[in-house]
């Protein structure tokens, strides 16, 4: 079983800064097979990243994903109000089909 | 637009079963793979299992903690896809997704059903 596990667990930013959320994978990740989504309180989540850098539709270009292999990263460039949220990286693989990261919460500092 | 509109969810007792339902409209659902993915309060996402396209053989998969105890099926004909959810535990209660998948992804969730298992 591949295991994401995502750093920080709280990111403690302000608005206008750029934030960086991490995920690791314990085994190597196809790029093809990596997403990051966004869950806001109450809600359900949304994709925001598909095949580790590609912005699924209506997502700003504030949003960018990179990486490879094991090592996957989210990037804010420019922190706005709406953006504080929790985050999940996601991988698609053969057995179990689907695990998530245990989520990075971004709160406002 | 795209819909995904998710019932069934209520309270139920250990051992007990559910079935929940989740009924989409904006898109070719016969084509499309759908998932349930699990929420407990104030924890991370849980992949629960999906059901493939006819195409491909309405092949489904499980997660280890709920194989041989959910099953997922469809009904292609009222796009609508279905979680039946027997011998509950209490680690079940949860806020259950429904969502479609694109590839790899799920590019659209319903809004979520709580299913809550206790005595």
């Amino acid at each position: 079983e591949i295991v994401l596990t995502q750093s920080p667990g709280t990111l403690s930013l302000s608005p206008g800064e750029r934030a960086t959320l991490s995920c690791r994978a314990s085994q190597s990740v196809s790029s093809s097979y990596l997403a990051w989504y966004q869950q806001k309180p109450g809600q359900a989540p949304r994709l925001l990243i598909y095949g580790a850098s590609s912005r699924a539709t209506g997502i700003p270009d504030r949003f960018s994903g990179s990486g490879s292999g094991t090592d996957f990263t989210l990037t804010i460039s420019r922190l706005e109000p709406e953006d504080f949220a929790v985050y999940y990286c996601q991988q698609y693989g053969s057995s179990p089909r689907i695990t998530f990261g245990q989520g990075t919460r971004l709160e406002i500092k | 637009e795209v819909q995904l509109v998710e019932s069934g969810g209520g309270l139920v007792q250990p051992g007990g079963s559910l079935k929940l339902s989740c009924a989409a409209s904006g898109f070719t659902f016969s084509g499309s793979a759908m998932h349930w993915v699990r929420q407990a309060s104030g924890k991370g996402l849980e992949w629960v299992g999906r059901i493939r396209s006819k195409a491909n053989s309405y092949a489904t998969a499980y997660a280890a903690s709920v194989k041989g105890r959910f099953t997922i099926s469809r009904d292609d004909s009222k796009n609508t896809a279905y979680l039946q959810m027997n011998s509950l535990k209490t680690e079940d209660t949860a806020v259950y997704y429904c969502t479609r998948h694109v590839a790899a992804q799920a590019d659209y969730w319903g809004q979520g059903t709580l299913v809550t298992v206790s005595s």
